[in-house]
């Protein structure tokens, strides 16, 4: 158990449609990292989140957006969803800014119907 | 532009037999270098992270090694069980200041079965 939380497990949606995935880093970790991991391919990183201020953006689509709250937790919205979004979502959290060890949760499936 | 190369991108091996993964980077400046194991559909899990200093690292039957000269990394897994079944993620990080966010470059990973 890597200490970060992710909700839900499991979301399974239809086109066009809009979800909010939530993580809570782990107790201290100032860090938050969205990935994105389509079936069989490599982990994308997609948006960091640093005290609760945008740090770097990777290959996140218009259509994605994050934020990162005072308590820490982030949450990551996915709008008119196509069925090419349709991945494991990933969050990781870390203790700083860059470069740390960076702990992974036990993911979000999402599949796009 | 930084990447990261793994081979072989899949491996199949025996109960109890070692293999070796490699990486290749061209992340620059360098600052440390980690290889994660991620279960299927399970996040990545940190097994080892090496400074430019160090050139090698064990955990457990995990051993990684860095030459930073040739920008190469290899991890050998010894004895290995079948619970060793995982994707292999090498991963980089630059040296830029630590103020200015994530600067990790991840590789495509190695898939290794491991069959009784």
């Amino acid at each position: 158990d890597s200490g970060v939380t992710q909700t839900p497990k499991h979301l399974i949606t239809a086109t066009g449609q809009r979800v909010t995935l939530r993580c809570s880093p782990r107790s201290g970790d100032l860090s938050v990292y969205w990935y994105q991991q389509s079936l069989d391919q490599g982990l994308q990183f997609l948006i960091q989140y640093y005290n609760g201020e945008e740090r770097a953006k990777g290959n996140i689509l218009e259509r994605f957006s994050a934020q990162q709250f005072p308590d820490l937790h982030s949450e990551l919205n996915l709008s008119s969803l196509e069925l090419g979004d349709s991945a494991l979502y990933f969050c990781a959290s870390s203790e700083g800014g860059a470069g740390e060890t960076q702990y992974f949760g036990p993911g979000t499936r999402l599949l796009v119907l | 532009k930084n990447q990261v190369e793994q081979s072989p991108q899949s491996l199949i091996i025996l109960e109890g037999k070692n293999c070796t993964l490699q990486c290749n980077y061209t992340v620059s400046p360098f600052s440390n270098l980690r290889w994660y194991k991620q279960d299927t559909g399970r996040g990545p899990v940190s097994l080892t992270i090496m400074t430019f200093s160090e050139n090698t690292k064990s955990n457990g039957r995990y051993t990684a090694t860095l030459d930073a000269d040739t920008k190469q990394s290899s991890l050998h897994i010894t004895a290995s069980q079948l619970s060793d079944s995982a994707s292999y993620i090498c991963v980089v990080s630059d040296g830029r200041i630590k103020a200015a966010g994530n600067k990790l470059t991840f590789g495509g990973g190695t898939r290794v079965l491991v069959k009784p």
